[in-house]
């Protein structure tokens, strides 16, 4: 999962509540982004950053929040206006967005389940 | 536009056999196409990726893949397959033409790739 750390590995959220997924990585990549995985539907682009205090809403952007404060961090808030946040969560980063040969790493995920 | 096609769900295969996943592509410009294998409840780990030059790359773990540009395929492949192998593969476009400055990848939806020992 090469130097990306997301946490928690596991997290529930009641309806109403917003929650805030962590995503740190030490690669000193300036772009990083935050996919949605639903089975059968591989990966939705919900938001992504090319540097700091920079960010651009992908395809499935409402309902979410991120913010860009450090270079190393890229947290994601799902939010109560979310309709089904039962998901599976992947953050990424590349050298930069623009930059078509660069290579995504990816970090391990997180699995957020709506109680 | 870019999009990408994986038109398998699923591909099953035995221990010991070739092993094909399937990639079709389509852009605008010329592509940059990657390979990514996703183990269960874990994240992508990349594979391989084809920018330009020999049609034929090789990558991690025994896989290769052949762009084929007339086809515009990009289809995975491993001589011999191992029950280790068994997991999900996912295929990943870029345009070279990029898009407002920008260079997002398109996923396919995924391969399910089951080895039987």
């Amino acid at each position: 999962d090469g130097g990306i750390t997301q946490s928690p590995k596991y997290l529930f959220r009641k309806e109403g509540q917003n929650v805030t997924l962590s995503c740190e990585q030490n690669l000193n990549h300036d772009a990083m982004y935050w996919y949605r995985q639903d089975p059968g539907q591989g990966l939705r682009l919900i938001y992504y950053s090319q540097i700091v205090n920079d960010f651009q809403k992908g395809d499935i952007a409402e309902g979410y929040s991120v913010s860009r404060e450090k270079k190393e961090s890229f947290p994601l808030t799902v939010t109560s206006a979310q309709k089904n946040p039962t998901a599976f969560y992947l953050c990424a980063s590349s050298i930069m967005v623009a930059q078509g040969t660069d290579t995504q790493y990816f970090g391990p995920g997180t699995r957020l389940t709506v109680l | 536009a870019q999009s990408v096609a994986q038109p398998e769900d699923q591909v099953n295969v035995a221990e010991g056999n070739p092993l094909t996943v399937k990639c079709t592509y389509s852009v605008s410009g010329n592509p940059y196409l990657f390979w990514y294998v996703q183990y269960p409840n874990r994240g992508l780990q990349f594979l391989l990726k084809y920018i330009t030059g020999d049609n034929l790359v090789k990558g991690s773990y025994g896989f290769e893949a052949e762009f084929n540009k007339s086809q515009t395929s990009f289809h995975l492949k491993k001589p011999s397959a191992l029950v280790s192998d068994s997991a999900l593969y996912f295929c990943a476009v870029r345009d070279s033409r990029g898009s407002g400055g920008s260079y997002i990848p398109t996923f396919g939806r995924g391969t399910s790739l089951i080895v039987h020992p």
